[in-house]
């Protein structure tokens, strides 16, 4: 089984902050990982599909980068309303998550 | 617009079962593969069962590989899960999502339910 690994568990920030998530792949993904937001009582929100393709109606503030075992999400300039937890997933083999990464305010 | 309503979820005793539904709309149901995935209270998400479009093919995790049966009925929009032999592990919040591609293989979920949960407890 693919283990995907997030760090940090937890990152304070402030409104303006460029923020960086990393999630690490047991073995290679090539690119097939993606980034879903999730807010408490929420589901999950798909952003980033493929490493690093942005999915429509999702400001551009966020992006991803990566390929192989190593992948980074992006946020570029915080908003309030990005205050909440990341979960990066790869669909090389199976379906796998990350822990998750709770963006709070700093 | 795409919307999945997931129903069914509720307290069971150990031991017990459930069938869970996920009604589909705003998209060519049979299209689309389809996936449940699970959520422990202040835990991660953890894939439990994918399904092809047509139905013919299905996956399941090691956690649930025998005591959960995933379906679906295209002429209805509907994707189910039935679950079996439940234990207080399998309590958590379950959602259904959609794959953008006929078959869940090499493919994320572009849209979700908000979910139902499960407690088992005796």
């Amino acid at each position: 089984d693919i283990q995907m690994t997030q760090s940090p568990s937890t990152l304070s920030a402030s409104v303006g902050d460029r923020v960086t998530i990393t999630c690490r792949a047991s073995q290679s993904i090539d690119t097939w990982l993606a980034w879903y937001q999730q807010k408490p009582g929420k589901a999950p929100h798909l952003l980033i599909y493929r490493a690093s393709s942005l999915e429509s109606g999702v400001p551009s503030r966020f992006s991803g980068s990566g390929s192989g075992t190593e992948f980074t999400l992006t946020i570029s300039g915080l908003q309030p309303d990005d205050f909440a937890t990341y979960y990066c997933q790869q669909y090389s083999s199976y379906w796998t998550f990350g822990q998750g990464t709770k963006v709070e305010i700093k | 617009e795409v919307q999945l309503l997931e129903s069914g979820g509720g307290l069971v005793q150990p031991g017990g079962s459930l069938r869970l539904s996920c009604v589909a709309s705003g998209f060519s149901f049979s299209t689309y593969a389809m996936i449940w995935v699970r959520q422990a209270p202040g835990k991660g998400l953890e894939y439990v069962s994918a399904i092809s479009g047509s139905g013919a093919v299905a996956y399941y995790a090691d956690s649930v590989q025998g005591r959960f049966t995933i379906s679906r009925d295209n002429s209805k929009n509907t994707l189910y899960l039935q679950l079996n032999s439940l234990g207080a592990e399998d309590t958590a919040v379950y959602f259904c999502a959609k794959s953008p591609s006929v078959s869940p293989t090499h493919d994320f979920f572009d849209y979700w339910g908000q979910g139902t949960l499960v407690t088992v407890s005796s």
